[in-house]
């Protein structure tokens, strides 16, 4: 399977615990794409990588969350000290560099802070 | 700041009725439009996308959508729907040419009467 793969695909932790999830994306995309869904809405940007750079951060990152791309492959995303409202679907998207940007997205991991 | 609108929340039809669902979007610029369907257990997936060129665009499993620039609409049809095309459609925008994020709408539901 060459798509972009996420892990795990679902997360249950108590509130005040670190969570980690990881994104696979697909191997020639070097552009990484990072997104929260919750019921009923539309998933919402919150970071974006092109290679290991981070260039862009959405205001829903408050300074608990943090995402890494180390050597421009996979990426982590971080969200210390949960909280209930970060219960949601994180969805990792990829694209290649260059003219449009058609973003090819994961099955997402859930995750459920209770 | 871009904003995408999805008029109808819930749409529910019987198999062989047509199907438009709304779309309308807030930027000033050119823009990439997209139209993106989540079946249930699945994870997103492009149903089709406009760059430039035709506004009338054609996508997989007989969608298509129109662009109308004066309107800012790109509404999503099918002349006849099938029960499998029960899912959530999801539309979306970017800025003509960036990088950076997806911004999508609310999601509209599709549920289709056998």
């Amino acid at each position: 399977d060459t798509g972009v793969s996420q892990n795990p695909r679902h997360k249950i932790t108590k509130r005040g615990q670190n969570v980690t999830f990881r994104c696979d994306p697909i191997s020639e995309h070097n552009r990484l794409y990072w997104y929260r869904q919750t019921l009923g809405q539309g998933p919402e940007f919150l970071t974006y990588f092109q290679n290991e750079a981070q260039l862009e951060k959405s205001r829903l990152l408050s300074d608990r969350f943090s995402a890494e791309r180390p050597k421009g492959s996979f990426s982590t995303l971080e969200i210390q000290r949960t909280e209930q409202g970060d219960s949601a679907m994180y969805l990792c998207a990829s694209s290649l560099d260059g003219g449009v940007n058609e973003q090819f997205f994961g099955p997402g991991t859930r995750l459920t802070v209770l | 700041a871009q904003s995408v609108s999805q008029h109808n929340h819930h749409v529910i039809l019987s198999e062989a009725a047509s199907l438009e669902l709304g779309c309308n979007y807030s930027y000033g610029g050119t823009v990439n439009l997209f139209w993106y369907v989540q079946y249930p257990g699945q994870h997103l997936q492009l149903l089709l996308k406009y760059f430039s060129g035709d506004p009338l665009v054609k996508g997989i499993k007989g969608f298509e959508a129109e662009f109308i620039k004066s309107k800012f609409s790109f509404n999503l049809r099918k002349p006849s729907v099938q029960w499998s095309d029960t899912a959530e459609y999801f539309c979306a925008v970017n800025e003509y040419s960036s990088a950076s994020k997806i911004i999508f709408g609310s999601g509209t539901r599709l549920s289709i009467r056998p």
